[in-house]
């Protein structure tokens, strides 16, 4: 079964730098990209990006490329987002996600969410 | 990027009824929409892939059409387990985007 299972509530103060956490079991870790969605509260999804674990090649959406940056370990299975320069407007709860079999780019497998709050 | 227009935003119904989300694409993208459940305080659920591909596990009652630039989403005898938020994606062109979803609530 697959699942992927994210770090727990982060609160932060603005200015400050978070790093999230994806870990994936179930599957081969290196054979699917890995996304990340955010929402803001009572709002819709946006991308913010992805990451290939094979080679750790990412791909940004534009308006997260210096907001955000994405890694990935092999050794553990474990996606990465760190969010620096945090604001207010990072407020939001952060989806990791991934595609199914023959799936193409539409998201099978999600995240719990992890809530990052930014408040001082 | 490509915007993803769904309408309404809010369709109140009654268990039982049947009903028909809309999403419309800014341009053709042939069938490369997805459509998901989202319920409060939950992650998304994929219902729906590529316009009208159905998804192991998800009930019969949800099914997708359309191509180009219109497409819906359909829920035959809506029960009280579907009031939640639609949200549909396209994956035609890189980055993939997101509708800004229809909350279907209980009239």
């Amino acid at each position: 079964e697959v699942q992927l299972q994210q770090s727990g509530p982060e609160l932060q103060r603005p200015g400050a730098s978070v790093k999230l956490s994806c870990k994936a079991s179930g599957y081969t870790f290196t054979e699917y990209y890995m996304y990340w969605v955010k929402q803001r509260p009572k709002q819709s999804l946006e991308l913010i990006g992805r990451i290939d674990p094979e080679d750790g090649s990412t791909d940004y959406v534009e308006k997260f490329k210096n907001k955000a940056t994405l890694t990935a370990d092999t050794s553990s299975n474990t996606a990465y987002m760190q969010l620096s320069s945090l604001t207010s407007e990072d407020t939001a709860t952060y989806f990791c996600a991934r595609s199914g079999y023959g799936y193409g780019l539409s998201f099978a497998y999600w995240g719990q969410g992890t809530l990052v709050t930014v408040s001082s | 990027d490509i915007v993803l227009t769904q309408s309404p935003a809010t369709l109140s119904v009654t268990p039982g009824e049947s009903v028909s989300l809309s999403c419309r694409a800014s341009q053709g993208i042939s069938t490369s929409i997805h459509w998901y459940q989202q319920k409060s305080n939950e992650s998304p659920r994929l219902l729906i892939k590529y316009a009208s591909q159905s998804i192991s596990g998800i009930p019969s009652r949800f099914s997708g059409s359309g191509s180009g630039t219109d497409f819906t989403l359909s829920i035959n005898r809506v029960e009280s387990e579907d009031f939640s938020v639609y949200y549909c994606q396209q994956s035609y062109s890189l980055p993939l985007t997101f509708g800004s979803g229809t909350k279907l609530e209980i009239k």
